[in-house]
């Protein structure tokens, strides 16, 4: 079954310093594995995904993400944080279906920038 | 701005009441997805459907129907709701497809709160 688990619920890191959000994921299948992001009262944005092509992806805003097979992980980064940074993370893998598919999220990690 | 819209932004009602949750996918998208995010279960598939037909189910409650309509907007009904059902509804869309593919984005909407009182 598939199934992503993020490692940390809750990130702080000060402004201009480098952010890592922890995910790991396990599947059956050769997985799509996504990351979104949740400002406060706002919907889901899509940050980036892996669809099987690059290891190392790049999203929006700065943000890539690598996927290591061997390690069943899908860490997010990004080099300097900003104030705006801070939200909900999400962790999601693609679950094919017979008809389509369905998104099993991770818990989320609240990450927090100080200045 | 995702394109996907949903009506209303938020929904007070009472214990034991029906609400109906609205979604308009993207411009050209076949494909509609309704999730439910509470604090105690997170963010939770509920269903699929792609061009008018149910295509996938998750977690989601007999007390819960939805249906997807031939101009493509989607309807969530719920009934018989509980306070436990009191959490944020969002829809997504996507281009979608008719077999198994794993690597259509979904975009979703601003969601709908309910609050069952």
């Amino acid at each position: 079954a598939q199934s992503v688990t993020q490692l940390d619920s809750h990130v702080s890191v000060s402004e201009g310093t480098p952010v890592l959000l922890r995910c790991n994921y396990s599947s059956s299948y050769s997985p799509s594995l996504f990351w979104y992001v949740q400002h406060p009262n706002k919907g889901l944005q899509l940050l980036l995904k892996y669809t099987s092509a690059a290891t190392l992806v790049k999203g929006i805003n700065g943000f890539e993400a690598e996927f290591k097979k061997s390690e069943t992980s899908f860490h997010l980064t990004k080099p300097s944080a900003h104030m705006s940074d801070a939200a909900e993370y999400f962790c999601v893998v693609s679950v094919p279906n017979q008809a389509g598919t369905a998104l099993i999220f991770g818990k989320g990690t609240t990450l927090s920038v100080s200045s | 701005d995702s394109g996907v819209t949903q009506t209303p932004k938020h929904l007070i009602t009472a214990t034991g009441q029906r609400v109906t949750l609205r979604c308009s996918p993207r411009s050209g998208d076949l494909s509609v997805y309704w999730y439910q995010q509470s604090l105690d279960q997170g963010l939770q598939f509920l269903i699929q459907y792609y061009n008018g037909e149910e295509r996938a189910k998750g977690n989601i409650l007999e007390r819960f129907s939805a249906q997807q309509f031939p101009d493509l907007h989607s309807e969530l009904n719920l009934s018989s709701l509980e306070l436990g059902d009191s959490a944020l509804y969002f829809c997504a869309s996507s281009v979608g497809h008719g077999g198994q593919v794993s690597t259509d984005t979904q975009y979703f909407g601003p969601g709908t709160r309910l609050t069952v009182l």
